[in-house]
């Protein structure tokens, strides 16, 4: 299996555009979570969805975010408008059903963010 | 006042030694835990896991001891080796809905010279 995916692995924007970070889980899946790294915060959860169903986005920070899951194999982060302190390492990960008692995630090698 | 995330705690060790690096959990419920190796430039990657049931257990070359009444976790590696270096995270985990979720700690970032 490939792993998580997740593309662009490193983005420089401008304040103010629009950003769009994709995730691939590893296929069969179910579970999936989106996380951001910073020196500042460490690793903060944003969201999660089990069966492509957002459970928990209150890790969110702000409007300005948003996260859908259309498909079991499709996730997104938006970010609209982007600011500086938006600039971070944004990592999805994927756990399956049956690994649920155990928690284990599988991490992608991350989307570095750079907003100027 | 603490400079919180400017600089991960460091743990600096020569090539064979055993090195110790220690987590403290926030949540007395968490009742299952992780440890997780980042490598430069990677995601998280598994290492071992340990239940609340349980205070010790045994990997390859890896040891999480638990104590529970403190709220603490070690996680040991013997004999270290250039490639462990990185930063390791202790995850403690709570039921949520019938599903573990996850809240990682700082970090401690092991360099280990040759």
């Amino acid at each position: 299996d490939a792993g998580v995916i997740q593309s662009p692995r490193h983005e420089v924007t401008e304040m103010g555009q629009e950003v769009t970070l994709r995730c691939k889980p590893i296929s069969g899946h179910n579970s999936l979570f989106w996380y951001r790294q910073t020196m500042m915060r460490g690793l903060e959860l944003l969201i999660y969805f089990n069966n492509n169903v957002p459970i928990d986005d209150s890790g969110m920070p702000e409007d300005r975010f948003s996260a859908k899951m259309p498909n079991a194999s499709f996730s997104t982060l938006k970010i609209q408008p982007s600011e500086p302190r938006d600039s971070a390492v944004y990592f999805c990960a994927s756990r399956a059903m049956g690994l649920a008692n155990t928690g284990e995630l599988f991490f992608g090698e991350g989307s570095r963010l750079t907003v100027l | 006042g603490e400079s919180v995330g400017l600089h991960l705690p460091t743990l600096s060790v020569q090539e064979g030694d055993n090195s110790i690096i220690n987590c403290a959990y926030s949540n007395s419920a968490s009742d299952y835990f992780i440890w997780y190796k980042q490598e430069s430039g990677k995601g998280p990657q598994f290492i071992i896991d340990i239940r609340s049931n349980m205070d010790k257990r045994q990997g390859q070359r890896v040891t999480v001891l638990l104590n529970k009444t403190v709220k603490h976790l070690s996680l040991q590696i013997a004999a270290t080796q250039p490639g462990d270096s990185a930063v390791y995270f202790c995850a403690e985990n709570m039921r949520s809905g019938g599903s573990y979720i996850p809240t990682f700690g700082r970090g401690t970032s092991l360099i280990v010279h040759p």
